[in-house]
């Protein structure tokens, strides 16, 4: 059974920095691009950030370009997103997902979602 | 890039059919997959189809996707509809540097 278990959200001061990370099972996890996925309250959902099955391609939305990274581990099958420089409009859910697909040359979509964790941007 | 356009809304009655569409503002609707995702009130989204038509396992058959190229747009059909299918539904499709979502159609199963 795929499993995607995220942690590390919680509540951060703007400017202020926090790491997320998600533990992966059920699957051959160098396999697979990883990806990030956000949903502000009440909003809908909004794309982060990626990596490909090696760890060499990352990409990112424009307004989180310089502020966040993304990285895995394929021995922990682990992928974690290091934010910093947090604002208010990046408080919201986060959620890990696996790719739809094994080897894809790019990421495709959600294939599965982890139950996401909560980064609350306030002071 | 390129905008996917959802109804912000539909409605239908159990039993009936309901059809949510998701246009593609530029280029091919076929040129990439494109994904649905269901979130049910206060749950996190989970996969109703994929690559354009693909039912991850578990997904009941009445839910099904399809493109139409001449509005160069995507479709899931939800047939037999059942008080649980009350959700958001997203659809996502991409380009070689980024993943687009639509803005989410609330399916209300009166």
């Amino acid at each position: 059974e795929v499993q995607l278990v995220e942690s590390g959200g919680g509540l951060v001061q703007p400017g202020g920095s926090v790491s997320l990370s998600c533990e992966a099972s059920g699957f051959i996890f160098s396999d697979y691009w990883m990806s990030w996925v956000r949903q502000a309250p009440g909003k809908g959902l909004e794309w982060v950030a990626y990596i490909d099955q090696r760890g060499f391609d990352l990409y990112y939305t424009d307004s989180v370009k310089g502020r966040f990274t993304i990285s895995r581990d394929n021995v922990r099958n682990t992928v974690h997103l290091e934010m910093k420089s947090l604002r208010a409009d990046d408080t919201a859910v986060y959620y890990c997902t696996r790719d739809t697909g094994p080897k894809r040359v790019t990421a495709g979509g959600a294939g599965y979602w982890g139950q996401g964790t909560l980064v609350s941007v306030a002071s | 890039n390129f905008i996917l356009t959802q109804p912000h809304s539909v409605s239908a009655s159990p039993g009936k059919t309901v059809t949510i569409s998701c246009t593609r503002s530029s280029g091919d609707i076929a040129g990439s997959f494109v994904q649905w995702y269901q979130q049910r009130p206060g749950s996190t989204p989970t996969t109703v189809i994929f690559e354009d038509d693909q039912r991850p396992s578990g997904v009941p058959d009445r839910f099904s996707g399809s493109l139409d190229s001449s509005s160069n747009s995507a479709s899931l059909t939800i047939s037999g509809l059942q008080t649980e299918d009350e959700a958001h539904y997203y659809c996502q499709s991409y380009n070689s540097l980024s993943w687009v979502f639509g803005g989410g159609t609330k399916l209300t199963v009166l």
